[in-house]
């Protein structure tokens, strides 16, 4: 497709649950971000990838927090022990190589019951 | 002080009206700001970039950048029922050119 992509679109699951959201970055785009995102709040950054290495994940709030994107294209963010402040919309977005202009995917929508 | 201040609106402007959605940010140092459109229970939607201080015209769209004033703004011409959505300014952090802070967003509403 042209666009980012993010799976799943709906993520349901328990208090203290590992779970895992996918993002597929535009074809040739070399940085990929995570933000997430609350009810009534903008976009809040969480990671960016440029390639394989996360050139900037100061906005990861805790080590239940981890991404990887093992061979530049797909990114994956993992979350441990999920907690209940944790349920938000997850965006992904890239961008091209030397452009600092990012575009978003759908996003996932996390709830932690 | 918020580093990205929007007015949460809502605003509400007949069709055909100009828009005008204001957005101020704290870190001088900022050199990067973005308009979203962000629908309802929709993703965001990047409809303008501006780097330099003064105005870029797209379309409809034009935005305004005033970095001594570390003011910016986005006014909408011709505003359609279409254009009802949150708008959310974003800026860069100075010292990361790819680390967005993003306002709460304004509530634009068009009438018809």
């Amino acid at each position: 497709g042209a666009g980012v992509s993010q799976t799943p679109s709906n993520k349901v699951t328990e208090k203290g649950k590992y779970v895992e959201l996918r993002c597929d970055p535009i074809s040739g785009h070399t940085a990929l971000y995570w933000y997430r995102q609350s009810l009534g709040q903008g976009p809040e950054f969480l990671i960016y990838f440029q390639g394989t290495g996360a050139a900037d994940d100061s906005g990861l709030p805790n080590d239940r927090f981890f991404a990887v994107r093992p061979e530049g294209s797909v990114s994956t963010l993992k979350i441990q022990r999920t907690e209940r402040g944790d349920s938000a919309v997850y965006l992904c977005a890239s961008g091209a190589s030397g452009k600092n202009e990012q575009f978003f995917g759908p996003g996932t929508r996390l709830t932690v019951l | 002080q918020k580093e990205v201040e929007q007015n949460s609106g809502p605003l509400s402007v007949p069709e055909g009206a100009i828009a005008s959605l204001n957005c101020t940010y704290s870190d001088r140092g900022s050199q990067s700001f973005f308009w979203y459109r962000q629908y309802s229970g929709k993703s965001p939607e990047l409809i303008m970039f501006i780097y330099s201080n003064g105005d870029k015209e797209d379309g409809r769209f034009t935005a305004q950048l005033n970095k001594a004033s570390q003011y910016v703004s986005l006014l909408i011409r011709d505003s359609q029922p279409s254009d009802s959505a949150t708008y959310l300014c974003a800026v860069n952090r100075p010292g990361s050119a790819r680390q967005l802070t993003f306002g709460s967003g304004t509530q634009l509403t068009v009438l018809p």
